[in-house]
């Protein structure tokens, strides 16, 4: 069974700092990672999803990137922002599944 | 704009009773998926539908009861069998029938009991 773990479970930076969020899951046979930001009451909306030949990818100030074999991805924020404050939830899809397996998610409290 | 419509966005059960939480996508998407969230808790699968007339059972889906009669709609029962509903309900889709393609989330429904 896929377990997916994040740390931390909240973080709180002042506005323009550099931060990181990680997650780690269990089974390394996977077909790609995804991650989401869901705001409060809200549904989630996908940031970006690495296929599992990727290393990396880029969305704006979102940078993700894939470890497979130390089962392993993080999430960069450059130049966080107010508006960056949410929770973010990282999902992964196993091999031969049609599921995906979620953490508990990040919340991240970014200040003026 | 095309997206997903949950409704209603708050819902209230009484003991005994069985409630409908309605799921409606204009997206073209051939996957639905019904999520739980609890508080401090991440999503958890009660069934998924990859095509119209065909649904799986997800993680947690004693309680629960879904049909796929049209490919826009995905409706999720609540029974009474289900003890502990009071949740946050999330509908997503995606498109194809594969988990390759990003998840694409409605609003929600919270439930609470009476």
């Amino acid at each position: 069974k896929q377990e997916v773990t994040q740390i931390p479970a909240a973080l709180s930076v002042p506005e323009g700092e550099n931060l990181v969020l990680n997650c780690s899951f269990t089974d390394s046979a996977i077909y790609n990672l995804q991650w989401f930001r869901q705001d409060p009451g809200k549904g989630l909306t996908s940031l970006l999803l690495i296929q599992s030949s990727q290393r990396e990818q880029t969305s704006g100030r979102l940078n993700a990137s894939l470890d497979k074999s130390s089962g392993r991805s993080t999430l960069y924020i450059a130049a966080s922002q107010p508006g960056d404050s949410a929770t973010y939830l990282c999902a992964s899809a196993r091999s031969g599944y049609s599921t995906l397996t979620f953490g508990k998610g990040t919340m991240l409290l970014v200040s003026p | 704009d095309g997206g997903i419509t949950q409704s209603p966005k708050y819902l209230f059960r009484k003991e005994g009773q069985n409630v409908t939480l309605s799921c409606e996508q204009n997206l073209n998407h051939d996957a639905m998926y019904w999520y739980r969230q609890d508080p401090g808790q991440g999503l958890r699968l009660i069934y998924y539908s990859q095509i119209v007339n065909d649904f799986q059972k997800g993680d947690i889906a004693e309680g629960y009861s879904v049909s796929r009669e049209k490919k826009e709609s995905f409706p999720l029962t609540v029974t009474s069998a289900q003890k502990n509903p009071t949740a946050f309900y999330l509908c997503a889709s995606s498109r194809g029938q594969g988990i390759n393609q990003p998840q694409h989330f409605g609003d929600g429904t919270r439930l609470s009991i009476l």
